[in-house]
């Protein structure tokens, strides 16, 4: 099995930029998709990326997913950060035999 | 709108089996390419993926929790189900049923219901 490894937190003023990496400890990012997931204190998670960079309908195009097979990483960014974008996020790929969540980063914007 | 509501016991005991009902509205159950899943989530901690089943009645389960649980559909009441056996305290957490969008097991955009919290105890 697999897992994949996020940064415990993040911090970054409103109006910059932040980017969340998600690397897989085996196997190759690029030969499965991965999700990353929203979840506000005590909401339950919503898409924000789906297959490494679709954006669901609803989503700002403030939010942008990408692979990079080089770190064998996936990862996620938000520009022009807003207050409601203070949130736990989560990434999510699978192989043959399970799936598999990250331990989720913590987004602070202050 | 697609709605996942989840339902069942709020406590149950060390040993027992824990059963929950995810009930879907605004969409049926038997559509082809929609993944039907469990996530859990303790107090405090990260995701954790149970398992799904697919329209087919195909199912796919976490290998740690595999012996242990057993997912399964109710067309008629446009529901699906979690059954977890021999609990412990550290199956304590939140329970969200959940939607899965694609043509492969694991990928796609994700619609989650509100989640249950579900406590272990004698």
């Amino acid at each position: 099995n697999f897992m994949l490894t996020q940064p415990h937190s993040v911090s970054e003023s409103p109006g910059k930029t932040v980017t969340i990496s998600c690397t897989r400890s085996s196997g190759s990012i690029a030969s499965n998709y991965v999700q990353w997931y929203q979840q506000r204190p005590g909401s339950s998670p919503t898409t924000v990326i789906y297959e490494d960079n679709q954006r669901p309908s609803g989503v700002p195009d403030r939010f942008s997913g990408s692979i990079d097979s080089s770190s064998n990483s996936a990862s996620l960014t938000i520009s022009g950060l807003k207050t409601e974008d203070e949130a736990d996020y989560y990434c999510q790929s699978y192989d043959s035999s399970n799936q598999v969540f990250g331990g989720g980063t913590k987004l602070t914007v202050l | 709108q697609l709605q996942l509501q989840e339902s069942g016991p709020g406590l149950v005991k060390p040993s027992e089996t824990l059963s929950l009902t995810c009930t879907v509205s605004g969409g049926s159950i038997s559509s082809s390419s929609y993944y039907w899943g469990w996530i859990r989530q303790p107090p405090g901690k990260g995701l954790e993926y149970i398992g799904s089943i697919y329209y087919s009645g195909s199912t796919y389960y976490n290998p740690s929790l595999k012996s242990r649980v057993t997912i399964s559909v109710d067309t008629s009441k446009n529901q699906f189900s979690l059954k977890l056996s021999s609990v412990t305290a550290a199956d304590t957490a939140v329970y969200y049923c959940a939607r899965q969008d694609g043509a492969i097991v694991g990928a796609g955009r994700r619609y989650w219901g509100q989640g249950t919290l579900v406590t272990v105890s004698s």
